[in-house]
């Protein structure tokens, strides 16, 4: 099946640092990516959804400022924590709408995750 | 606004088949999905269902659809401890304009050896 790749797998940073977390898909183009944030023991909460060349739109209560998403080309995101703090510590995961058109059309493939730890 | 119900947790002895329910509430809801989750991991595509079809089979996962009920279910034969995982159910109507994921909260399968 087609693979989403996110890099870092696990990152520590200090409080006040920005941290960029990358979510590729590395054998399809993605017209479509997502950003979920994931508590212990809890179902995803969609952040954002960013189409390829256009500006990401956030769900409300996640500050845009805060959480910087670019979507530069069909296979890149990127998701910017700035100015981390403890509470943003997380399990940050990405997934890639399979562009329209294509054999897998429509299908959805999620990257392993980031873990978030600010201290 | 769309919900996805799923129950929490399941238990099953290996070799056993296990049952996974999902109800939603989204009549226009288009594809269906299976994720399974092992801990510390992202969430990986089991299988999915477009809502014209009834059933679809892939080797050990069987996935029935009832649209009238808006009900959907996993079943797993053969249940393997190596199945243990967290199951999401998700949907999404892609005629709405979007591709946003609907999930439920997932059910923890634990499978006793």
């Amino acid at each position: 099946g087609a693979v989403v790749s996110q890099h870092p797998s696990w990152v520590i940073c200090k409080s006040g640092t920005s941290v960029k977390i990358e979510c590729r898909s590395l054998d399809f183009q993605a017209t479509t990516m997502f950003w979920y944030r994931q508590f212990p023991k809890q179902s995803l909460m969609l952040m954002a959804t960013s189409n390829e060349g256009s500006k990401a739109t956030y769900e409300q209560g996640v500050e845009k400022d805060k959480f910087l998403i670019n979507h530069a080309s069909l296979t890149l995101s990127t998701l910017t924590v700035t100015s981390a703090h403890p509470e943003d510590s997380s399990f940050y995961i990405c997934s890639a709408r399979v562009k329209t058109g294509t054999g897998d059309g429509n299908t959805i493939y999620f990257g392993e995750g980031s873990w978030l730890t600010v201290v | 606004g769309e919900d996805v119900e799923q129950s929490l947790f399941l238990s099953v002895r290996e070799g056993d088949s296990s049952v996974i329910n999902c109800t939603y509430t989204d009549s226009s809801s288009t594809y269906l999905y299976w994720y399974k989750q092992e801990p510390g991991a992202g969430l990986q595509l089991l299988t999915y269902i477009f809502s014209n079809m009834d059933m679809k089979q892939d080797q050990r996962l069987t996935v029935l659809l009832n649209k009238k009920d808006k009900h959907l279910s996993l079943r797993i034969a053969d249940t393997q401890t190596g199945d243990s995982a967290i199951y999401f159910c998700a949907e999404t109507n892609p005629w709405a304009g979007s591709y946003q994921l609907t999930f439920g909260k997932g059910t923890k399968l634990s499978v006793i050896p």
